[in-house]
């Protein structure tokens, strides 16, 4: 069965550094998300993708965060420079337009 | 503003017994509701979906209710294992294919 791969799956950094998450979605999927979820909440949408397309990043704090699909298939999501409060776990998914949304296992970041 | 909201944080269930986890939602625009499980350290996971113009849809042992009356969504989950523990999410889409979550609800089942 296939499966939205993210990396890596754990990843402690120190406040002020640079921290970069991947995600290859499944096969043939042209919309891809990314969202970050606190511990105890429910996941929030930062950025979504359409092909190499951004589609909505309204949520998006552009000042440290950026995302990127350049090719239209996997996706970079980065944050410099990492604060205490992005400790979370960022979730990447995907699906075909109008079809179910599969996530991925997450990655969890530790800012100290 | 709109959103999704649970009406209950948590929910204990007998082995064995049904578990009817609920939803409400406050946008009669969404097109499509899905409700997923998320196990603990574990990405969401997709259990069963329903278009609006359908009040119901079953899968194997869950059954999703659609009131759009109302604007209330139900996840029936027949005969409850061990396994089902978990938190669930009920998540909505609008036309440009946004998914918005709700808080959760956190099922224990009591063995």
């Amino acid at each position: 069965e296939a499966e939205v791969a993210q990396s890596p799956r754990y990843k402690i950094t120190e406040k002020s550094q640079a921290v970069a998450f991947w995600c290859d979605p499944i096969s043939g999927h042209a919309t891809l998300y990314w969202y970050r979820q606190i511990l105890g909440q429910g996941p929030e949408l930062l950025v979504q993708f359409q092909d190499e397309s951004v589609v909505d990043d309204s949520q998006l704090p552009k000042d440290r965060f950026s995302a990127e699909r350049l090719k239209g298939v996997d996706s970079t999501l980065k944050i410099q420079p990492a604060e205490l409060g992005d400790s979370a776990m960022y979730l990447c998914a995907s699906s075909r337009w109008g079809n179910t949304i599969y996530f991925g296992e997450g990655s969890w970041l530790t800012v100290v | 503003g709109e959103s999704v909201g649970l009406h209950l944080p948590t929910l204990s269930v007998q082995e064995g017994d049904n578990s009817i986890i609920n939803c409400a939602y406050s946008n009669s625009a969404s097109d499509y509701f899905i409700w997923y499980k998320q196990e603990s350290g574990k990405g969401p996971q997709f259990i069963i979906d329903i278009r609006s113009n359908m009040d119901k849809r079953q899968g194997q042992r869950v059954t999703v209710l659609l009131n759009k009356t109302v604007k209330h969504l139900s996840l029936q989950i027949a005969a409850t294992q061990p396994g089902d523990s978990a938190v669930y999410f009920c998540a909505e889409i609008r036309g440009n294919e946004k998914l918005t979550f709700g808080t959760g609800t956190r099922l224990t089942i009591i063995p």
